[in-house]
């Protein structure tokens, strides 16, 4: 079956370490997309990519680092910098990159809790 | 930028029909309209899509007013099991397709 999966479901992190948070999807689609969960709340984005080897900031980029550098992967590196790292990451990709059509596809998310 | 608004919650009996409704003022005019639920601790996932008129299929309605500067969704009928966030969408910038949600409505349904 087609899909986005996310890894790790759950991941714990001291302070002052970097985590990499892994989002594949085999549905061939151009665009992907990192969000953020805090409990409670919306979501709100954090980087995008619209094709390989390139990825545009959100709302929220500061903290975090992606790549693009396989079409069907895009994981997203929080770092030490980001200050309140513990939320949920949800990870998504879009078909259709040039009309209105905006069908977003959710992975299951990926939970971190910073100790 | 296109932005939205939703209210923030909602409250509903089994067997009710719901209707929420999105503000949408700077919709571009490619863009279309499209919501999602999302229960805890998973993703959204896709509901129901529209651009103008009214879409159907067999969770929801969508109502989409010729100015197009807001949209209703209408759950006929609602049980337990919807209880959940519903948030809409509309693209953000016609060409970066930077896609950024709003703060969603938190639809309680009771017995």
């Amino acid at each position: 079956d087609g899909g986005i999966t996310q890894s790790p479901k759950y991941l714990f992190r001291k302070e002052g370490q970097n985590v990499t948070l892994s989002c594949e999807q085999n549905l061939n689609h151009d665009a992907m997309y990192w969000y953020r969960q805090d409990p409670g709340q919306g979501l709100r984005l954090i980087y995008y990519s619209q094709i390989v080897n390139d990825f545009q900031k959100g709302d929220i980029a500061e903290g975090y680092s992606v790549s693009r550098e396989k079409k069907e992967s895009f994981p997203l590196t929080v770092t030490s910098a980001q200050k309140n790292p513990t939320a949920f990451y949800l990870c998504a990709s879009r078909l259709d990159t040039s009309s209105g059509a905006n069908v977003l596809t959710f992975g299951a998310g990926s939970r971190l809790t910073v100790l | 930028l296109a932005k939205t608004t939703q209210p923030i919650s909602m409250d509903s009996y089994e067997g009710q029909e719901v209707n929420i409704t999105c503000s949408h003022n700077n919709i571009a005019t490619n863009d279309y309209i499209t919501w999602y639920q999302q229960f805890p601790s998973q993703g959204p996932r896709f509901i129901i899509q529209g651009y103008k008129t009214k879409v159907t299929n067999e969770v929801a309605s969508l109502f989409i007013p010729a100015d197009r500067k807001s949209s209703t969704l209408s759950l006929p009928r609602v049980s337990l099991s919807d209880t959940a966030v519903y948030y809409c969408l509309v693209a953000t910038s016609g060409s970066a397709r930077q896609l950024t949600f709003g703060s969603g409505t938190q639809l309680t349904v009771l017995p």
